[in-house]
């Protein structure tokens, strides 16, 4: 079992969908990342949580710690919203430890 | 400044031949990240720097790995003896020392023919 299970692993919508991709990881935590990846690799940073709820335009995120768990929620989605979608988790070092990533596909 | 810079953005390489990659982090930035990343899965950690010493090597780093960042700037991943199975993208990022935030570059997609 990966320490970082995100679901669901591809998720096709209708342009104006409400969308809730999801993140849980089974290790200690000091900081969880969402993070985005366009055709042509470049990963983007969208929130970063401890605790909590963040909001940024169309994009929320919310963390449950002591559940182990996270959700990135797209209101009234754009076909540009179209991407991957990566949560990531820090632990106790440095590094990052990755899921395998959300495709998102938005129709319109 | 502009961001974390790779480069190339795109290598393709015979088998068997060496590779060389540039990341070139936020100026600010004390750590640097080295992740490798094949199709379809999340990136994997492969080593990382605090200034110039390497701190931390994943076991996916073999032999033929080798990263450097002589003087606390700019750092360079090696492959020697490229395989079929070191295709993949090369993410790089970097973070400042006591806060969480990363950046990452926009990666150098390794092609081994």
């Amino acid at each position: 079992k990966n320490e970082v299970e995100q679901s669901p692993q591809n998720l096709t919508a209708q342009e104006g969908e409400f969308i809730t991709i999801n993140c849980s990881y089974s290790v200690g935590i000091s900081a969880l990342h969402w993070l985005q990846q366009h055709p042509g690799g470049g990963i983007v940073s969208l929130f970063m949580l401890s605790s909590g709820k963040k909001k940024h335009g169309r994009l929320i995120a919310t963390i449950n710690i002591q559940e182990k768990h996270s959700s990135l929620h797209i209101t009234a989605s754009h076909p540009r919203d179209s991407a991957v979608y990566i949560c990531a988790v820090r632990g106790s070092g440095s590094r990052l430890t990755f899921g395998e990533g959300t495709q998102l596909t938005v129709n319109p | 400044d502009t961001g974390v810079s790779q480069d190339p953005r795109h290598k393709i390489t015979k088998r068997g031949q060496n590779v060389t990659f540039r990341c070139d982090p936020i100026s600010e930035h004390n750590r640097l990240y080295w992740y490798r990343q094949t199709l379809g899965q999340g990136p994997e950690f492969l080593t990382y720097f605090q200034n110039e010493a390497q701190l931390e090597k994943s076991r996916l780093l073999s032999d033929r790995f080798s990263a450097e960042r002589p003087k606390g700037s700019f750092s360079t991943l090696e492959i020697q003896r490229t395989e079929q199975g070191d295709s993949a993208m090369y993410l790089c990022a970097s973070s400042l020392e006591g806060t969480d935030g990363y950046t990452f570059g926009s990666g150098t997609r390794l092609t081994v023919v």
